[in-house]
């Protein structure tokens, strides 16, 4: 089966400005999840979708980030304005309604890299 | 609160030696646990997992964990480590039922030298 996709791999920005990332799960995963990972920390969620509906945003910095899961497939990350601190991968990933105790549990994306200068 | 130690920045090994990454984990009830590997510029990769049962679980690659409940360890482990096992390895831990999230330590990086 094809892997959860991401884009784009790779994004350098100035700070205050914005950007998107994209991400189309496993067909047919109703759990879609965003992981930000800041180097040399291991990644810690941002946000959990199941189908449409949010299951978890507390770490989510809504001040700036944005996310978005229209009818319950594909996925968009935003972060407007972005700052300095904001330099990570964003991974997404999506697993089955069993979650974590599904078979393999998560699959992961290869995660979106992002610079912030 | 879930959370997961991995106490060791590296560790270096040389090729054909065992290997034994830790992880200690601290969570209510029964967790699920995993190890996750990730290489440069590659999303993360399942090994293997611990639902319940056997407390030796065995995964791809080789590798295998040891559950211990009463120390609440997880410690990834291989007989004869490879050069191209050399990545960084996640321990993570998920509560059991609703809408699980996974909560990862901060990482081990495994040198494997010829």
């Amino acid at each position: 089966e094809a892997g959860v996709a991401q884009s784009p791999r790779y994004k350098i920005i100035e700070k205050r400005q914005s950007v998107a990332f994209w991400c189309n799960p496993i067909s047919g995963h109703a759990t879609l999840y965003w992981y930000q990972q800041i180097l040399g920390q291991g990644p810690k969620l941002l946000i959990q979708f199941q189908n449409n509906g949010v299951v978890d945003d507390s770490q989510l910095p809504k001040d700036r980030f944005s996310a978005e899961r229209l009818k319950g497939v594909d996925s968009t990350l935003k972060i407007q304005p972005a700052k300095l601190e904001d330099s990570a991968v964003y991974l997404c990933a999506s697993s089955t309604t069993a979650g974590t105790g599904g078979g393999y549990g998560y699959t992961f994306g290869s995660g979106t890299r992002l610079t912030v200068v | 609160a879930q959370s997961v130690a991995q106490p060791e920045d590296q560790v270096n090994v040389a090729e054909g030696n065992p290997l034994t990454v830790k992880c200690t984990y601290s969570v209510s009830g029964n967790p699920y646990l995993f190890w996750y590997v990730q290489y440069p510029n590659r999303g993360l990769q399942f090994l293997l997992k611990y639902i319940t049962g056997d407390n030796l679980v065995k995964g791809s690659y080789g590798f295998e964990a040891e559950f211990n409940k009463s120390q609440t360890s997880f410690h990834l482990k291989k007989p004869s480590a490879l050069v191209s096992d050399s990545a960084l390895y996640f321990c993570a831990v998920s509560p059991r039922g609703g809408f699980q999230k996974l909560v990862f330590g901060t990482g081990t990086r495994l040198l494997v030298s010829p």
